[in-house]
């Protein structure tokens, strides 16, 4: 248990839906992240939040929405996804972007 | 980013020690040197990390050549769960917001 929490854990969903992964950390940090993890691939940096401002996006398509609300919640809005965008999505955090970083369990996507 | 070079997988009897090594050739001095491992079906988990001399925790060692351009993660005796893939990232506290996975070590554990 490393006090970064991820719902849900499995998700399916067609390409014309729209879903959310919730990410929610219990360590009192500022900083948290999403990374991609594709089979068979290093994971990828997609975004970074530092107190609640997105300080860095990846070229990240903007059927990728990210939301922090505050710095324990960090969402990921999916909307028309693609079947190549199955994969598991990590999320992370961290005291501040320089520090250790601490992962979820992740959310694993199937897009169909 | 400074590139590591990890050997794709190793092997390790249990209770036996493991060393997995990390080359960085092109290391700045001011990366620091952190592990992560990731277990089966988990996110990455923080192993270690240090900057030029060796370092020791619960979990590993991390032992630092000289010239810093590699560097060695030591499980002292290795259990079955053990067995995950193991990256060696360069970071610049100064500059690096992200880490940079590669591809990592997998490391098997045998009974």
């Amino acid at each position: 248990e490393t006090g970064v929490t991820q719902t849900p854990r499995h998700l399916v969903m067609g390409m014309t839906n729209k879903k959310s992964l919730k990410c929610e950390q219990h360590l009192g940090h500022n900083a948290m992240y999403w990374y991609k993890q594709s089979a068979k691939k290093p994971l990828e940096l997609m975004f970074v939040y530092s107190l609640e401002e997105r300080v860095e996006n990846n070229s990240v398509p903007s059927r990728f929405s990210p939301e922090c609300p505050n710095s324990s919640h960090l969402f990921l809005h999916l909307h028309t996804l693609q079947p190549e965008d199955s994969a598991l999505y990590l999320c992370a955090s961290s005291q501040d972007p320089r520090e250790t970083q601490y992962f979820g369990p992740g959310t694993r996507l199937l897009v169909l | 980013d400074a590139k590591t070079t990890q050997p794709n997988s190793m092997e390790s009897n249990e209770e036996e020690p493991v060393h997995l090594p990390c080359n960085h050739s092109t290391i700045s001095g001011t990366d620091y040197i952190h592990w992560y491992r990731q277990l089966p079906s988990q996110g990455p988990e923080y192993v270690i990390h240090g900057l030029t001399s060796n370092v020791n925790n619960r979990m590993a060692s991390l032992a630092i050549a000289e010239d810093r351009k590699s560097s060695t993660l030591i499980l002292h005796r290795a259990t079955l769960r053990d067995a995950a893939v193991y990256y060696c990232i360069l970071r610049d506290p100064g500059s690096a917001r992200q880490l940079t996975f590669g591809s990592g070590t997998q490391l098997t554990v045998l009974p």
